[in-house]
Parts: structure tokens; sequence; C-alpha cells
């Protein structure tokens, strides 16, 4: 069972760079995030999806983007990296069955990219 | 405003010595409580979901407990393998289906 899939594990970027943080999921799963983790503090929201072709802004969505064509995959692309996006980016994803519907099912997460921008 | 906040942040314990971590929250409604354990390098992973008040959820030695404003997981003769982060989130009853974490307790058990 691979379930959530993110790649690279590990990167060092320099000031200005661009990249993409890939993600992909097996579990038929309707909804997507992004999360960053930084030292001591909670993981907080970047992005998430309900859907292929629908995303909307977490708390701290400024300096990145994202797209879900697909129900499996939902990259992460950080456009001019700086230093303050030095962190462990997670993605995690869910089976919702939408607000007033059934339990809440839980976030499903990957191991993390720890990305380091110098 | 909606928050979680975790107590105590770091907690050592002599194997077999049951302990409590605590979870205090504010939200506006309460969709769903979380519970993740995070080993280091890795991501966080699945325990418990809570619901409503009163609720209770039981795995190997450990238990969540959720009243109205607090979860407790309870760790009952804990073994070093249950050394990891142990993370809280609540997911609030409004639009969207974002998670709030806590900072996480860190739990160290020696043998």
């Amino acid at each position: 069972n691979a379930g959530v899939t993110q790649t690279p594990k590990f990167r060092i970027l320099k000031i200005g760079q661009s990249m993409t943080l890939q993600c992909t999921q097996d579990m038929n799963h309707n909804y997507m995030y992004w999360y960053r983790q930084d030292p001591g503090m909670g993981l907080k929201l970047i992005y998430y999806s309900v859907g292929a072709g629908i995303t909307d802004k977490g708390e701290v969505p400024n300096g990145y983007n994202v797209s879900r064509s697909t129900t499996e995959d939902f990259p992460l692309r950080l456009e001019l990296a700086a230093p303050s996006q030095t962190s462990v980016y997670f993605c995690a994803s869910s089976y919702d069955f939408g607000q007033g519907w059934g339990k809440n099912q839980p976030q499903h997460f990957g191991d993390g990219t720890r990305l380091s921008i110098l | 405003e909606d928050q979680v906040t975790q107590s105590p942040e770091a907690l050592r314990l002599q194997e077999g010595e049951s302990s409590s971590l605590n979870c205090s929250y504010t939200v506006s409604g309460l969709r769903g409580l979380f519970w993740y354990r995070q080993d280091p390098g890795k991501g966080p992973e699945f325990l418990f979901t809570l619901y409503s008040a009163g609720e209770e959820k039981e795995k190997e030695r450990l238990k969540a407990t959720l009243t109205k404003k607090e979860s407790f997981l309870h760790i009952t003769a804990p073994k070093p393998e249950d050394s990891a982060t142990y993370l809280c989130a609540v997911q609030p009853n409004q639009a969207g289906t974002a998670l709030i974490f806590g900072k996480g307790t860190t739990l160290s058990v020696s043998s």
C-alpha cells in the first residue's frame, strides 16, 4: 500500500530558484492538502483541493501555487524561493463526504519533503 | 479564534509509568478531533478520531477521551517504542476541511 507519496525527500535551493514538490495518492481520495511544519510549531495549511480542478488557499499560501489536474496528483510550486520557506512540507489526502454529510475521515500524510533555502 | 494547545511540550517517562497528554481546544463548532503520532523524519500517522463529548477510543496502550473543551491521550504502561511526538488536531464545523494542529507533545520512554 503506497498511500501518499512525496518526492523529493530532501532538497536544497538557492534564493530565487523555483521548484515543484510532487505529491501523489493511490487511495482515490477526493481531498488533498499541503502543510508546512516548522520547528516547535504546529502544521500550517498552505493550500487544499476538494477535487480535480478545484483548489483553495489555506492559512499560509503566500509564495506558493498549486494545481490539481487529476484525482491522484497535487503538486506544490515555489516560484521564487526565499529563506522563510525553509521547512518540512507534508502532503495529505482524505475522503470527505462534504460538510454535514457523514463522519469525517482522517487525513493520511506522506513522509514529507525537507527543503532548505540558502 | 480557533486554536489548539497541547501540554506538556515534552514528557519523560520510565517504562511502565502511565501518564496523560492534554489537548485543549477552542473552536466554533467541532466537526472532529484527531490524534496523530509522528516519528522523527516521518509524516503524522493517524491514531484516533473523536466526534462528540464523552466519546472514547482505545488502541493497545493508548486511550483517547473527549470533553467539550479538551481531549486526553492516556498512555498505560508505556514502552520505549511509544516514544514519539503526539499531535492533536481539530476540524471546525465550517466551510473547508482544514485541520488546526497543536504544537505536539514529545514523549520519551526509557527502559
